[in-house]
């Protein structure tokens, strides 16, 4: 059973472009969330998706930021118009419930030059 | 809200001796969930521990296990015989168990380095 993916692996982008990260979380999870680790921090939650749902989008900054979590297919964070403050790691994590443990991914790395 | 704080930016151990990684939270809930995660170089982060604040004993999981002082809202982490491949940040982490979903506030984390 393949953990969770998330790709791509590193992502640059210059000020202004967009970002798109995607993530796969493990078979038979329909619970996703994203996390985002700025330098030298913890990882801070963003917004947590079940299919076709957003369910909390409380940590998502409000311009800029979307996800999706759709029928068929990867979770994606989009990211409009980057700005350097957006260079980060951007984890992805699932679980097959609310209440169970949560996997994650191994990140993408943002850089925004 | 509630913050978690890991006053040790930094640790380290000689192999096969025993570290305490510190981390205190603020919460005015009774009822919550506290975890350890691992991050190696790989990025990617490992469930270490996990312990329900309503049960008072300390969980364990082979060579770490955590001290868990309720009043004083205190969760370390102790782990024994040290080994290279533990090397690696660590965060606390905290989970109120009123919130749906695995909403997790971390802390900013503490390096650990092992010395052969």
């Amino acid at each position: 059973n393949a953990g969770v993916m998330q790709n791509p692996r590193h992502l640059v982008r210059r000020r202004g472009q967009e970002a798109r990260l995607r993530c796969s979380p493990m078979k038979g999870h329909s619970h996703v969330y994203w996390y985002r680790q700025l330098p030298e921090e913890g990882l801070k939650f963003m917004v947590y998706l079940q299919k076709e749902n957003i369910i909390d989008e409380s940590g998502m900054p409000k311009e800029r930021f979307s996800a999706e979590f759709p029928k068929e297919g990867p979770s994606i964070l989009r990211i409009q118009q980057v700005v350097r403050g957006d260079s980060a790691a951007y984890f992805c994590a699932s679980s097959r419930s609310q209440d169970e443990k949560l996997f994650f991914g191994s990140g993408t790395q943002l850089s925004v030059l | 809200a509630q913050t978690v704080t890991q006053s040790q930016p930094e640790m380290s151990v000689q192999e096969a001796e025993t570290v305490t990684l510190s981390c205190t939270y603020d919460t005015s809930e009774s009822d919550y969930y506290l975890f350890w995660y691992k991050q190696p170089p790989s990025r990617q982060m490992i469930l270490v521990i996990r312990q329900e604040a309503y049960k008072q004993q300390n969980a364990t999981e082979n060579r770490f296990s955590v001290n868990f002082q309720k009043a004083a809202k205190s969760f370390s982490l102790k782990i024994s015989d040290s080994q290279l491949g533990d090397a690696a940040m660590y965060f606390c982490a905290y989970r109120s168990s009123g919130e749906y979903g695995n909403k997790l506030v971390f802390g900013a984390g503490t390096i650990l380095r092992v010395k052969s």
